[in-house]
């Protein structure tokens, strides 16, 4: 399969632990975004780094959010202290480089779906 | 006000029906528009992608966006009970992050 992986599909963890995820994009994809998304909503922007620069970060990423991407290729992200309002499903994705098209398309992985009790 | 509007539905249609999806935004810099179809549990599969204003198609799609209203749709044609699932209408400014409608939910009864 060489679209975008995520790991673990689902992850259920009690108030206060700390949570890690992984997404491993397509191979010759340089940029990797993170969003979140609840139910019944369209996902929402977190983050986006080009290759293992992160040039962008949404006012949603409170300091309990960190994403790392160390080596230009699979990143994680992780969530300390979980609280319940953080249950939702967290979706990567990934493009190329836009270049002088100045947009491609970002292709999603399956989502990690986060339940915080 | 959000800055991407869209219909959260639920939409029942017969089989065969065409369907029509609507999204409504506020940014006039907003130049790129997607579909998405989202079925359940799963992440979100890139369906139609458009470029500033017209109509694209293809197969029993059609994407269509009007900048000067601000206002984007998607058309099914001959909608089978397989196109069942949650349509999240998507765009952005340049070439970072998205913004997305809520979805609309859709079934399409046999």
């Amino acid at each position: 399969d060489t679209g975008v992986s995520q790991d673990p599909r689902h992850k259920i963890t009690k108030r206060g632990q700390n949570v890690t995820f992984r997404c491993d994009p397509i191979s010759e994809h340089n940029r990797l975004y993170w969003y979140r998304q609840t139910l019944g909503q369209g996902p929402e922007f977190l983050t986006y780094f080009q290759n293992e620069a992160q040039l962008e970060k949404s006012r949603l990423l409170s300091d309990r959010f960190s994403a790392e991407r160390p080596k230009g290729s699979f990143s994680t992200l992780e969530i300390q202290r979980t609280e319940q309002g953080d249950s939702a499903m967290y979706l990567c994705a990934s493009s190329s480089d836009p270049g002088r098209r100045g947009n491609t398309e970002a292709f999603f992985g399956q989502g990690t779906r986060l339940t915080v009790v | 006000q959000k800055e991407v509007e869209q219909d959260p539905g639920p939409l029942s249609v017969p089989e065969g029906a065409i369907v029509s999806l609507n999204c409504t935004y506020s940014n006039s810099a907003f130049q790129y528009f997607m579909w998405y179809r989202q079925y359940s549990r799963k992440g979100p599969e890139l369906l139609m992608y458009t470029y500033s204003s017209g109509n694209k198609e293809d197969g029993r799609f059609t994407a269509q966006v009007d900048k000067s209203s601000k206002y984007i749709s998607l058309f099914i044609r001959d909608s089978q009970p397989s196109d069942s699932a949650t349509y999240l209408c998507a765009m952005k400014a340049g070439a970072n992050n998205l913004f997305f409608g809520t979805g609309t939910r859709l079934t399409v009864i046999p």
